[in-house]
């Protein structure tokens, strides 16, 4: 199966700060099938992006997603308080889909 | 709104068995794939479940073959995870989660449902 390792696994940053997550596959796949979600502590993960660059309904634009082969990144512009959670990716090209660990992004 | 609210975890004995319920609402139900993920203590999300739109296919994680059933009744807009034979490494919280299709990714998740298998 895929290993999806996300890097860092905590990121400390200031509202209005740009955040750069990381997604690496142990194999190489299409970037048609990579996912980003948000979640909050008590809340339910939340969609952010699919097939690596398209936003989900209702994720502003300071979110943008990049990446090929076995290196995917999520990039937030400026961080709003509300961006603050763990971020995961997820593959779905081959099975089983598998999910990367998280990234925690905290306020400093 | 969409909503997936899952009920029915909590703390149980070495082979006993739990079931954990999803009920959805604000979306179609019975469009989607319904899978249950779960995230154990310091680990990351696997999938444990999934069934197709009309309930005719189930997949299973091998370490929960034959112990876990997943199920759902599009009519009450449901879907469950029947757990038998519970281990401690089944100790996760739990969520239910929608996609269009059997390998994809997921619109929609609920909040997650704390299981715990402990003596």
């Amino acid at each position: 199966e895929i290993v999806l390792t996300q890097s860092p696994g905590t990121l400390s940053l200031s509202p209005g700060e740009r955040a750069t997550l990381s997604c690496r596959a142990s194999q190489s796949f299409s970037s048609k099938y990579l996912a980003w979600y948000q979640h909050k502590p008590g809340q339910a993960p939340r969609l952010v992006m699919s097939g690596t660059t398209k936003r989900a309904t209702g994720i502003p634009d300071r979110f943008s997603g990049s990446g090929s082969g076995t290196d995917f990144t999520l990039t937030i512009s400026r961080l709003e308080p509300e961006d603050f959670a763990v971020y995961f990716c997820q593959q779905y090209g081959r099975s089983p889909i598998t999910f990367g660990g998280g990234t925690k992004v905290e306020i400093k | 709104e969409v909503q997936l609210a899952a009920s029915g975890g909590g703390l149980v004995q070495p082979g006993g068995s739990l079931r954990l319920s999803c009920e959805a609402s604000g979306f179609n139900f019975s469009n989607y794939w319904k899978t249950w993920v779960r995230q154990a203590p310091g680990k990351g999300l696997e999938w444990v479940a999934k069934i197709s739109q009309d309930g005719s296919k189930q997949y299973y994680l091998d370490s929960v073959k034959g112990r876990f059933t997943i199920s759902r009744d599009n009519a009450k807009n449901s879907l469950y995870l029947q757990m038998n034979s519970l281990r401690a490494e089944d100790t996760a919280v739990y969520y239910c989660a929608s996609s269009m299709f059997g390998e994809y990714y997921f619109d929609y998740w609920g909040r997650g449902n704390l299981v715990t298998v402990s003596s």
